[in-house]
């Protein structure tokens, strides 16, 4: 299986700040690579896919970038409305699609 | 809208059987495979079961395989999981999300429901 690696686990910022989270594949998976956002007690829901690719409805200040085997979502302008936890999940290589391990976004 | 709405979880002993059920509506159904994902308390995002559009094709993690059965039923636009021998590690929201592929599944999930909980305890 593909294992996605991201980073940080956690982070803490103030509002107004630019915010990146990363994401490392174990190996190529093309751009299929997706971004979740999940806020407390809520299922996720899904912000960009394949790579760089806003889903309707999803704020511009969110955008994704890649290089190489690394993934990175990046937050222009932390809103308070952003206070959630953050995943990757790629679905190059199926069975089974897999998530990274989260990043949680905090208020500093 | 797209809504997906999941029932069925509860509180049961290990080694019992229990089945989710997820209503949708809002797209057409028939034409999308579906996926269960699952979520311990505290921890992170775990797919489960898949199942394409027709039901002619079924996917599992190595972690349910053999003990869960995913199935539709698209006459009544829902999707089931069936979990049998359940173990106190199955403890988990269970989601079920819709791909975002027409017909070939992408393998990714572009709406949730909001998830039932699921916990195995004696």
């Amino acid at each position: 299986d593909i294992q996605m690696t991201q980073s940080p686990s956690s982070l803490s910022a103030s509002v107004g700040d630019r915010v990146t989270i990363t994401c490392q594949a174990s190996q190529d998976i093309n751009n299929f690579l997706n971004w979740y956002q999940q806020k407390p007690g809520k299922a996720p829901r899904l912000l960009i896919y394949d790579a760089f690719n806003l889903k309707t409805g999803v704020p511009p200040r969110f955008s994704g970038t890649k290089s190489g085997t690394e993934f990175t979502l990046t937050i222009s302008s932390l809103q308070p409305e952003d206070i959630a936890t953050y995943y990757c999940q790629q679905y190059d290589n199926l069975p089974p699609p897999t998530f990274g391990g989260g990043t949680k976004v905090e208020m500093k | 809208q797209v809504q997906l709405v999941e029932s069925g979880g509860g509180v049961v002993q290990p080694g019992r059987s229990l089945r989710l059920s997820c209503a949708a509506s809002g797209f057409t159904f028939g034409g999308f495979a579906m996926h269960w994902v699952r979520q311990a308390p505290g921890k992170g995002l775990e797919w489960a079961a898949f199942i394409s559009y027709d039901g002619s094709n079924k996917y599992y993690a190595d972690s349910v395989e053999g003990r869960f059965t995913i199935s539709r039923d698209n006459s009544k636009n829902t999707v089931y999981l069936q979990l049998n021998s359940l173990r106190p590690e199955d403890t988990a929201v269970y989601y079920c999300a819709k791909d975002a592929g027409y017909i070939y599944g992408r393998a990714y999930f572009d709406y949730w429901g909001q998830g039932t909980l699921v916990t195995v305890s004696s």
